[in-house]
């Protein structure tokens, strides 16, 4: 069983535009949603994170949109760089427990000139 | 200040020899993750240690795999008679332990391959 689903699986946006990247989970004791960016032959590094308590979360170009109700979250790079392209990932934890991290799979994204 | 370092960075083995991956966390770092990646995958959570205990296994296989994170030295995931399903990504993460939203820092990982 799946507990965070993640799409688009793979992703090519213009230099300039918007990439959006979307995730829904199950488990609603999870309480801590942070985005990882994870670079060819590298591990994967964290970009920005959100709490269920805010709708939304920007930091620079990136933001995560919150929808407690629906399950959802995504993150929109707005102005998309071909530095950005990478494998994004999506992931949740919980506060009981030993705060592992459950990912989705992951969305390969290709910013073009 | 060095991040999380992992070695070997590539493994290769032949079925049924056995695969030794070392950990060291970010200084200062007392909590240490292991997941695994397999192709096309999302990371899988595997074990979380700290310092002489194994805190949480629910993501190890019963068999053939260990853990441990000593008092001195780095943290050792341990693949007995590897099968070619263990090929994949090993990574570890370290975190300063402070709870749920604490940032876990991975390192490059291994990439194991079984021939």
């Amino acid at each position: 069983q799946q507990q965070v689903k993640q799409s688009p699986q793979s992703l090519i946006v213009q230099k300039g535009g918007i990439s959006i990247i979307n995730c829904a989970y199950e488990n609603t004791a999870f309480d801590y949603f942070p985005w990882y960016q994870q670079f060819p032959g590298k591990g994967p590094a964290l970009l920005i994170a959100i709490r269920p308590d805010v709708s939304e979360k920007k930091e620079g170009r990136f933001t995560i949109s919150f929808n407690k109700s629906a399950k959802q979250f995504s993150l929109h790079i707005m102005d998309s760089q071909p530095g950005d392209s990478a494998t994004y990932f999506c992931a949740a934890s919980m506060r009981a427990g030993s705060y592992q991290l459950t990912f989705g799979k992951g969305t390969k994204l290709s910013v073009i000139p | 200040n060095a991040g999380v370092m992992q070695n070997p960075r590539h493994l290769v083995r032949r079925r049924g020899q056995e695969a030794r991956l070392r950990c060291s966390p970010m200084k200062g770092h007392s909590h240490v993750y292991w997941y695994r990646q397999l192709p096309e995958e999302g990371l899988k959570f595997m074990v979380y240690l700290q310092k002489e205990n194994i805190i949480d296994e629910s993501g190890m296989p019963k068999e053939r795999f260990s853990a441990e994170f000593p008092k001195e030295g780095p943290s050792i995931l341990r693949i007995q008679q590897v099968v070619r399903g263990d090929s994949a990504a090993y990574f570890c993460a370290s975190s300063q332990g402070f709870g749920y939203t604490d940032t876990q820092y991975f390192g490059p990982g291994t990439r194991l391959t079984v021939l």
